[in-house]
């Protein structure tokens, strides 16, 4: 079946830290991906999706390449911020309408 | 203006009780959708419901029943409840089964 794995947290960066948190994925044929982001006591928002290989998704300064070749779909951003803290959920979609998440990485940015 | 709207935000109850949470979306989706967060975070889907008609049942106990009275509105009635059932429900729509699916702010249900 398809799954979703991420690195498990809680990932502590200071404030301006490059942030990388990677997800990798296990699916027939071509799932489309996505990062999702809960912000302390709300609902899921979609944060960025890639459709196929070599997509990029990019939003508020956080980027995801679709990588076929290693079935990954790591979630980077250049600088974060205080506001940046979150739980982030890898996802897929793959046939169907469910999404299947990965557990969740908690990040902490600390000034 | 809110999007996918889900009353109750939290829901506190005792062990046997039964209880509802609604749900409705005024973005025009023909999906919906029920979610459940543990303790741990982890999101894991319930149900889906393609223009009124469950898509989706996944290994979900028979307390749980969904109704979808029309297109925008997915409630979710869960019977004789229990400790375990102690999560964050969410509620989804998207506009079709490969759409990007927007999420509800969650019911945080407790059963003590």
């Amino acid at each position: 079946g398809n799954s979703v794995t991420q690195m498990e947290g809680p990932v502590t960066l200071s404030e301006e830290a490059f942030l990388t948190i990677n997800c990798t994925y296990t699916a027939t044929g071509y799932p489309s991906l996505f990062w999702y982001v809960q912000y302390p006591g709300e609902g899921l928002q979609l944060l960025l999706k890639a459709t196929k290989a070599d997509d990029k998704g990019s939003n508020k300064g956080f980027e995801a390449t679709y990588r076929k070749e290693t079935t990954s779909f790591h979630l980077e951003k250049g600088s974060v911020q205080v506001s940046d803290s979150a739980v982030y959920f890898c996802a897929l979609r793959r046939g169907g309408n469910k999404l299947t998440f990965g557990t969740g990485t908690q990040l902490k940015v600390e000034l | 203006d809110t999007a996918v709207s889900q009353t109750p935000k939290y829901l506190v109850t005792q062990m046997g009780n039964d209880k509802s949470i609604k749900c409705e979306q005024n973005l025009g989706h023909d999906t919906m959708y029920w979610y459940k967060q543990d303790s741990k975070k982890f999101l894991k889907i319930m149900f889906s419901y393609n223009n009124k008609e469950l898509i989706i049942n996944e290994t979900v106990p028979n307390r749980f029943s969904p109704k979808s009275p029309d297109k925008a509105h997915l409630n979710l009635h869960i019977n004789s409840l229990e400790l375990g059932d102690s999560a964050v429900y969410f509620c989804a729509s998207s506009q079709d089964a490969t759409a990007v699916a927007f999420f509800g702010q969650g019911t945080r249900l407790t059963v003590v």
